[in-house]
């Protein structure tokens, strides 16, 4: 299985918008509603942070959303904060019932 | 508050078996799935695979040659072994759960940093 392609950057100034995209294959990102994300800081374990393509888990802030057209999933972040900065990763189930990882994209608020 | 800690070396000899075991506490140890991850210096994620307590498992393709995983439901443990390693397994191995039914990684353990090396 090949990994889900991620930028490897994107940046943003504090109150603006960014978007991560994850893209992968109809065996995966665009054959089923089961992508995540998750938010790493430096030297941390990655943490649970959109599920199911759109769903927040219980206390994280709904500046985070998420989306889903064919086989690009997508990571949007509202009113960028400095706390945001971080690498993030989408995850997808995949047809042979196996998780893949996408390459990860280092969030910098300028 | 389901909680998990990896234990096991930090350091292998090229060519040995990598052993690291994952110990949870709090929650149903039943009502998981429980997955390896691994994430090299500076590099991204890998999915390794995954146990259940019924002993199921599935694994990464490009490892399954190599890998190994077995589960104590009564110590609440998990453990992976990973065959034959190479410097290319250098990496800090990551234990993680999801609940059944979800496709998520809900819970992480804090990794542990093995390095291959003679």
């Amino acid at each position: 299985q090949s990994a889900l392609t991620q930028p490897a950057s994107v940046s943003g100034s504090p109150g603006q918008s960014t978007t991560i995209s994850c893209t992968g294959t109809s065996s995966d990102v665009g054959g089923y509603n089961y992508v995540s994300w998750y938010q790493q800081h430096p030297g941390k374990a990655p943490k649970l942070v959109i599920y199911d393509v759109s769903n927040r888990p219980s206390g994280v802030s709904n500046r985070f959303s998420g989306s889903k057209s064919a086989n690009t999933a997508s990571l949007t972040i509202s009113g960028l904060q400095a706390e945001d900065e971080a690498d993030y990763y989408c995850s997808s189930y995949t047809s042979s019932g196996t998780r893949v990882f996408g390459g990860g994209t280092k969030l910098t608020v300028l | 508050q389901v909680q998990l800690q990896e234990s096991g070396p930090g350091l292998v000899k090229p060519s040995e078996t990598l052993s690291l075991t994952c110990t949870v506490s709090g929650g149903s140890f039943s009502s998981f799935y429980w997955s390896w991850i691994r994430q090299p210096p500076g590099k991204g994620l890998e999915w390794i695979g995954y146990i259940y307590n019924s002993g199921s498992t599935n694994y990464n393709p490009s490892l399954k040659s190599r890998v190994g995983t077995s589960i104590d439901t009564t110590r609440k443990q998990f453990s992976l072994n990973l065959r034959s390693v190479t410097a290319a397994d250098t990496a800090v191995y990551y234990c993680a759960g999801s609940t059944v039914g979800a496709k998520t990684f809900d819970y992480w353990g804090q990794g542990t940093l093995v390095t291959v090396s003679s």
